[in-house]
């Protein structure tokens, strides 16, 4: 079935960039997703990108797919403190979505 | 607030007994769907429709668990004879029904087992 890996812990330094990875096994995906989800929270949509497309930006989020590798790539610039969370990739074929576990994502001062 | 909403919050129940979640998508999406996240891992796909219909159910839906969607607006998730393994969140999510791209998600339902 599908599949979608992701590195558990990143730590970064605000001020800096962080960048988390994601691959994925479904090669009929349509789109990827990037959501944030912050402790006792439900999920909140911060991007995605179809799967046509090798760039989007939006403000301080850049997400990177190679489709050829089946990966996938999140950096948020000028990380700050409020964007400790955890952040899941997600990918669909337009019916099912298959999320990944998640990174956790800690910034310090 | 038209975002997704989910009832209720929080549930604690003994083993055995039956509990019934509730889901209110945003109003005219015509895709919900199901999910359960345990702690430390992804939302896994439970279930979802489209309007009332029940197009696709996981192999992690047992015999146990039941959703609806009699009119196509709210639905039901209801997990009969709960066993502690089923101590999770419930996720709900909605999404418009022109590719789904974007779905979006309730604050989920907390579900302990004891």
């Amino acid at each position: 079935g599908e599949d979608v890996e992701q590195s558990l812990f990143l730590s970064v330094r605000e001020g800096d960039s962080s960048v988390i990875n994601c691959t994925y096994t479904d090669s009929s995906s349509t789109y990827l997703y990037w959501y944030k989800q912050e402790p006792g929270a439900g999920l909140q949509l911060l991007t995605y990108i179809f799967s046509n497309m090798d760039m989007k930006q939006d403000q301080r989020l850049t997400v990177l797919l190679n489709k050829k590798d089946k990966h996938l790539s999140l950096r948020i610039a000028d990380t700050q403190t409020g964007d400790s969370a955890i952040y899941f990739c997600a990918e669909s074929n337009g019916q099912n979505f298959v999320f990944g576990p998640g990174t956790r994502l800690s910034v310090l001062p | 607030d038209t975002g997704v909403s989910q009832d209720p919050r929080h549930k604690i129940t003994k083993r055995g007994q039956n509990v019934t979640f509730r889901c209110d998508p945003i109003s005219e999406h015509n895709r919900l769907y199901w999910y359960r996240q345990t702690l430390g891992q992804g939302p896994e796909f439970l279930t979802y429709f489209q309007n009332e219909a029940q197009l696709e159910k996981s192999r992690l839906l047992s015999d146990r668990f039941s959703a609806e969607r009699p009119k196509g607006s709210f639905s039901t998730l209801e997990i009969q004879r709960t066993e502690q393994g089923d101590s999770a969140m419930y996720l709900c999510a909605s999404s418009s029904g022109r590719g789904g791209r974007e779905q979006f998600f309730g604050p989920g339902t907390r579900l302990t087992v004891l």
